[in-house]
């Protein structure tokens, strides 16, 4: 699977967009760019995952360069609660293939 | 739905001692994930079941880690004998076997080794 660069550490102030940014410019024609974020003392949790058009659920947006070799997820409305590691993967949508995480994004949201 | 249940919460051993740790999937998930995370990193997997055979545990320990899902249901992970860089999260996750949108991950089990 590709390799993801993802910027350490982002803050982000409370009602505001978070726009989170990913690279993954090895990322080969069959792998999709998912999203999981970590909230403290909690199992990750998948937000959403696309391959080339951009996505948005209730959770989040994607949006994915028109090289697939970046990504952004944005959260519309950042709350306190929002607050946690986000990590993006790039990954095969075989059933079975397993999820290989970075080390993430750490997203503060100030009040 | 229920989610991905693990247990215990908490566990606290010494160096040498054995430990398990215990996951419930959700009903019907066939593929079942061990991961590690060690603290301030990302989750490492550790084996993956399909069913009850494995697919992948080249990142097990095997001198010290095993694990086995007995009837393709629970799963079991175990440490003997544990050292002090065995202290991490452990967290399981399952998915479906088809048409998923992602893993559901359990709240995992905080191992201390003293």
């Amino acid at each position: 699977d590709a390799k993801t660069t993802q910027p350490p550490s982002m803050d982000c102030a409370e009602g505001r967009a978070a726009n989170l940014p990913c690279n993954h410019s090895t990322i080969s024609g069959n792998e999709y760019v998912y999203w999981y974020r970590q909230i403290h003392s909690q199992g990750p949790q998948y937000i959403i995952h696309g391959l080339k058009n951009n996505e948005t659920n209730e959770m989040a947006s994607l949006i994915i360069t028109e090289d697939r070799k970046s990504s952004t997820l944005i959260l519309p409305h950042a709350t306190l609660r929002d607050t946690a590691v986000y990590y993006c993967i790039v990954r095969s949508n075989n059933a079975g293939n397993m999820l290989t995480f970075g080390g993430g994004t750490r997203l503060m949201v100030k009040p | 739905e229920a989610g991905v249940a693990q247990s215990p919460r908490y566990k606290i051993i010494e160096k040498r001692q054995s430990v398990a740790f215990w996951c419930n999937p959700i009903s019907g998930h066939a593929t079942l994930y061990w991961y590690q995370q060690i603290l301030g990193q990302g989750p490492k997997l550790l084996i993956q079941f399909q069913n009850n055979g494995v697919v992948d545990d080249s990142q097990l320990p095997k001198d010290r880690f095993s694990a086995e899902r007995l009837k393709g249901v629970d799963s079991t992970l175990k440490i003997q004998p544990a050292k002090l860089e065995d202290s991490a999260v452990y967290l399981c996750a399952s998915s479906p076997q088809k048409g998923y949108d992602g893993y559901t991950f359990g709240s995992g089990t905080r191992l201390t080794v003293v």
